[in-house]
């Protein structure tokens, strides 16, 4: 069973600009999350959808939006990239809402010039 | 690889010695535990978990021992190898919500 891919892996973007990342869960999951991770903060929840539907959302500003399509296939959006966003973003599939172990991808790691 | 975390905590061990990994963890509602293993350049892998009514739990060469008097979780790794070199995150759930909250991390180094 393939795992959780994340697309793109690298991407180097300007302030101001807006980026769009893709997260394909493992077949069968139904809930993806995602998390941003940097040295200085770790890994922090951004947002949860299962179902096409956000379940749950982190403590970030406006500029970080999600969506959920139905086959379970989820995209996150920043726009108007601050230098503070530099970070990997991890994408997590689970079977269901509220399983507890939690499958991640690789990341995307996004650079902010 | 990925710097997921310039300033963690290290703990270097030599190859074939028993590893302990510390986390204290802040809410005491929470009842749901869960450690993480992230190789560089991967995303983290669940290694093993522990619910709150239980205070041990054995997987393959790893034990999880839960504290909640003093809200400390621990992992221990027996007998560890060069391919246990990674960062490992303790992550916890408290009951009202399936969010987990991660740790900093511990970053392993094992010597041959």
């Amino acid at each position: 069973k393939a795992g959780v891919t994340q697309t793109p892996r690298y991407l180097i973007k300007t302030r101001g600009q807006q980026v769009t990342l893709s997260c394909s869960p493992i077949s069968g999951h139904r809930s993806v999350s995602w998390y941003q991770q940097t040295p200085g903060q770790g890994l922090q929840f951004l947002f949860e959808y299962f179902s096409e539907t956000q379940r749950n959302k982190g403590n970030f500003p406006g500029r970080f939006s999600g969506r959920q399509f139905s086959n379970s296939r989820s995209e996150m959006n920043v726009s108007t990239l601050e230098l503070g966003d530099s970070a990997l973003y991890l994408c997590a599939s689970s079977p269901g809402l509220h399983t507890g172990e939690l499958f991640f991808g690789e990341g995307s790691r996004l650079t902010v010039l | 690889g990925e710097n997921v975390g310039l300033h963690l905590p290290t703990l270097s061990v030599q190859e074939g010695d028993n590893s302990i990994i510390n986390c204290a963890y802040s809410n005491s509602a929470s009842d749901y535990f869960i450690w993480y293993k992230q190789e560089s350049g991967k995303g983290p892998q669940f290694i093993i978990d522990i619910r709150s009514n239980m205070d041990k739990r054995q997987g393959q060469r790893v034990t999880v021992l839960l504290n909640k008097t003093v809200k400390h979780l621990s992992l221990q790794i027996a007998a560890t190898q060069p391919g246990d070199s990674a960062v490992y995150f303790c992550a916890e759930n408290s009951g009202g919500s399936y969010i987990p909250t991660f740790g900093r991390g511990t970053s392993l180094i094992v010597h041959p």
